[in-house]
């Protein structure tokens, strides 16, 4: 069973421009949650949706955002990029919505803001 | 306001040896604890959980011990191995469709 992808691996950008982030969940698996990593910070929560609606978001200002799409795949834009947005941004898919159901991480997104 | 803290923040054992990490909580509605581990370059891994009505987890050489009253809970590895040098994060969710909040992680080295 393929796990989660997470697409690109690695990017580059420069201040101002913006991003998108690609995640294709388990088979199966109708919950893609978003999370943001950084050395300081821990795993911090962006958000997460299932069956294409937003059911939760983190205290991330506007110009972070997402879309789940019919097929679970979900995508998430960072618009007008921050030096503080370079980070590694982790997507995690699981069966069902909320606390309890394992959830199964992509290798992650790295992105450096310069 | 950070909702489970973590410590310590890395931790150097050697092998054989016992490492604990540790996780306190405010919020009494939390109800569901797991832990993950991530090694570099991957993304984290579900490692063992527990339920507030148990005290304490183990599986293998992981074990969880949790302190309701104290609103702690702690990890354990017993026989500490140069394999389990990773990343450990504690967690924490409630009732409901909420996320998982983590704590800030804890770097393990296990050296020989």
């Amino acid at each position: 069973k393929a796990g989660v992808t997470q697409t690109p691996r690695y990017l580059i950008k420069t201040r101002g421009q913006q991003v998108t982030l690609s995640c294709s969940p388990i088979s199966g698996h109708r919950s893609v949650s978003w999370y943001q990593q950084t050395p300081g910070q821990g795993l911090q929560f962006l958000f997460e949706y299932f069956s294409e609606t937003q059911r939760n978001k983190g205290n991330f200002p506007g110009r972070f955002s997402g879309r789940q799409f019919s097929n679970s795949r979900s995508e998430m834009n960072v618009s007008t990029l921050e030096l503080g947005d370079s980070a590694l941004y982790l997507c995690a898919s699981s069966l069902s919505s909320g606390r309890t159901g394992e959830l199964f991480f992509g290798e992650g997104s790295r992105l450096t803001v310069l | 306001q950070q909702q489970v803290k973590q410590s310590p923040q890395s931790l150097i054992v050697q092998k054989g040896g016992i490492s604990i990490i540790n996780c306190a909580y405010e919020n009494t509605a939390f109800d569901y604890f797991p832990w993950y581990q991530q090694f570099p370059g991957k993304g984290p891994a579900l490692l063992i959980a527990i339920r507030p009505d148990v005290s304490e987890k183990k599986e293998g050489r992981f074990t969880i011990s949790f302190n309701k009253s104290a609103k702690q809970f702690s990890l354990h590895i017993m026989d500490s191995q140069p394999g389990d040098s990773a990343t450990y994060f504690c967690a924490a969710s409630m009732e409901g469709n909420t996320p998982l909040v983590f704590g800030k992680g804890t770097r393990l080295s296990v050296i020989a």
